[in-house]
């Protein structure tokens, strides 16, 4: 079974300045994807990061980052320059291969201060 | 990017009626679509995987009954609520893949489904 832990219910930053939201899974899959996910007070779902488990790489999109430490099991977004409207709760998710089922953890709510 | 429409944004309905919800993929053909449900302030929980042409697949604790999902065409999923109670008002929201596993996959999510029953 997988598992998905965010353990920052909360977190307050200031505008412009980095954010690390913390993200920790477990999983006995050899190949599993995962996911950052946006959610704003309206309650859409945004896209904002993936990062496969055998990319060498950590992913980048824009002002988002993903800290891959596959030996540790985690998988940290960072927010570089925050803006007010990043204001938002976030989602960490994994998914299996070959499955279709994304997990979710259970958010963090992230405040930017002006 | 892939678009995810869903509607109703927001409904409010009387106990023991049943209240339908799409979601379409607008640019895109989803061959497979996910319900989530979200309570307030908690994570989104997978309801079903709704696959075209064939019967969803319902997670477990899931009435199969009571949240019917239909699967008409490559672009649309319904999730009908049957005989609401106010126990089932919550946000239900639902997301299509793209892509495969292996390049750069995403899930992309419609904007949600407010249900209020009175």
């Amino acid at each position: 079974a997988q598992k998905i832990t965010q353990t920052q219910p909360g977190m307050f930053v200031q505008e412009k300045e980095a954010v690390t939201l913390d993200c920790t899974y477990d999983t006995s899959d050899p190949s599993y994807g995962l996911f950052w996910y946006k959610q704003p007070s309206s309650g859409e779902m945004i896209f904002l990061i993936y990062q496969g488990s055998y990319d060498q790489q950590n992913a980048t999109e824009g002002r988002y980052s993903l800290n891959f430490q596959k030996a540790r099991k985690s998988a940290n977004l960072v927010i570089s320059a925050s803006q007010l409207g990043d204001s938002a709760m976030y989602f960490c998710a994994m998914s299996r291969e070959g499955y279709q089922k994304v997990t979710f953890g259970t958010g963090t709510k992230l405040q930017v201060i002006p | 990017g892939a678009v995810v429409s869903q509607h109703p944004s927001r409904v409010i309905c009387k106990s023991g009626t049943s209240v339908k919800i799409e979601c379409r993929s607008l640019d895109f053909q989803a061959t497979t679509m996910f319900w989530y449900r979200q309570f307030p302030k908690q994570s989104l929980m997978l309801m079903a995987t709704s696959n075209e042409g064939s019967k969803a697949t319902y997670e477990q604790g899931v009435e199969k009954d009571k949240f019917l999902i239909n699967h008409a065409s490559l672009t649309l999923s319904t999730l009908t609520v049957t005989s609401a109670h106010p126990e089932d008002s919550s946000f239900y929201i639902c997301s299509a893949r793209t892509g495969t596993f292996a390049t750069n996959e995403k899930l992309f999510f419609g904007s949600g489904t407010q249900l209020s029953v009175l």
